[in-house]
Formats: structure tokens, C-alpha cells, sequence
């Protein structure tokens, strides 16, 4: 099956800085790649996904980037705010295959 | 709210004990998926069913894990005589069969004590 990895597992930013999270694939096949947010005691919420035809997405201050030569993607929030403070899970799934596997997560944490 | 709901959203137990959580999906999806999440990781696929069939069990499923989803709406998912690994937060998901996006649940908070 897939397996995913994510780097750093926390993360401190000022206030208005950006962060960067980066995840890698093992399984070449994989070719969704979603990106969810999971605040304390609440459900993780789907932020961004891309998909593997695509190499760079943007929403507002979220951007998801892909490299599929080198199996890893990435997630960017420029301009940080307080409210990004939270969990943040990447996923990948195997073309065909409906589920998604998670990294680890990484709590990012906005300094006012 | 229309989303994803699951009920209840904390039990707690004593070891041997079954329980039972229940999933309602977002009506119109017809995929339904359950997954486990211990602190600190993501959460990890433990089963889905696309309608009624359940199309894969993770191999994470021991015998004492049941689920099921008898009309293609709701789904339940049984564990019998826990242990206390068994704590963690089970989140249900559902979506379209034609998409991959995922929608979560709150999740069941297990407590085995």
C-alpha cells in the first residue's frame, strides 16, 4: 500500500510569515493528493487537494505544489494568521483505489 | 447540518465490553469509509463500503471489528470484548463514488478503561 511521510511534525511561525509542510509518496501510482486541516477536538476538513495531472494549485493564502518525479508535495499558507493554528494532515491515494493514506501531521503553531 | 454525523461522540467502556458507534453519511454519497486515529498520527483506513458492499478490510481489522451499512445509508461499527488499545477516535467519511474528496465526521471518542 501507500505510504506517506510528512515533515516537520511542528512547525512555529510569526504572525505574517509563511509556512511550508512537505510531504513524500512511496507508490508511484498514487495521483490524489489532498491536504486536511484538523483544529483541537474537531474534524480533520478537507483545505486543498491536487491531483497528479496538475503541479501547482492555489487558493487565497494556500497553495499545494507536486513533484511527481521525486514522489513529494507540498503545502504553503502565506501571511499566517493565528486561525491556521492548527493540525495539518497531507494524504495520498493509488489511482483506482478510493482511500487515502495520512502522514503523521504537523501542528503548526501561529505566534502572534 | 448536512454532513457527516456520528453518534455517540464519546464512550466510555471497561475492558470486555462491546460497543457500537453509528455513521450517518451525507445523503448523497454513496461511499462510506471508517478510519482510527490515535493522538499524535493521521488517521489510519480501517474499512469502506461502496452502498451496502463492504469492498476492503485493512488488514489494522482484528475479528472483534465489525462493520456494516444493511440499506446504503447509515453504517455501524461493532467492537466486541475491547482492550484498552482499542482507545482511540474513530472518524467516519463518506463521498461520492465518483470522487475521491473525503468528508469527515466528528468522530467517536473510545475510552477503554
Amino acid at each position: 500500500g501507500e505510504n506517506v511521510e510528512q515533515h516537520p511534525s511542528t512547525l512555529s511561525v510569526q504572525e505574517g510569515d509563511s509556512a511550508v509542510i512537505k510531504c513524500t509518496y512511496s507508490d508511484s501510482a498514487s495521483n490524489y493528493f489532498p491536504w486536511y486541516k484538523q483544529e483541537l477536538g474537531k474534524r480533520p476538513q478537507l483545505i486543498i487537494d491536487i491531483r497528479s495531472n496538475v503541479g501547482e494549485k492555489k487558493d487565497q493564502r494556500i497553495a499545494v505544489t507536486l513533484n511527481k518525479t521525486a514522489k513529494h508535495f507540498s503545502l504553503h499558507i502565506t501571511e499566517t494568521q493565528p486561525e491556521d493554528s492548527a493540525v495539518y494532515f497531507c494524504a495520498a491515494s493509488i489511482r483506482g483505489d478510493y482511500k487515502l493514506s495520512f502522514g503523521a501531521g504537523t501542528t503548526v503553531t501561529v505566534r502572534a | 447540518d448536512t454532513g457527516v454525523s456520528q453518534d455517540p461522540r464519546h464512550k466510555i467502556t471497561k475492558r470486555g465490553q462491546n460497543v457500537t458507534f453509528r455513521c450517518d453519511p451525507i445523503s448523497e454519497h454513496n461511499r462510506l469509509y471508517w478510519y482510527r486515529q490515535t493522538l499524535g498520527q493521521g488517521p489510519e483506513f480501517l474499512t469502506y463500503f461502496q452502498n451496502e458492499a463492504q469492498l476492503e478490510k485493512s488488514r489494522l481489522l482484528s475479528d472483534r471489528f465489525s462493520a456494516e451499512r444493511p440499506k446504503g445509508s447509515f453504517s455501524t461499527l461493532e467492537i466486541q470484548r475491547t482492550e484498552q488499545g482499542d482507545s482511540a477516535m474513530y472518524l467516519c467519511a463518506s463521498s461520492l463514488w465518483t470522487d475521491e474528496k473525503l468528508f469527515f465526521g466528528s468522530g467517536t471518542q473510545l475510552s477503554v478503561l
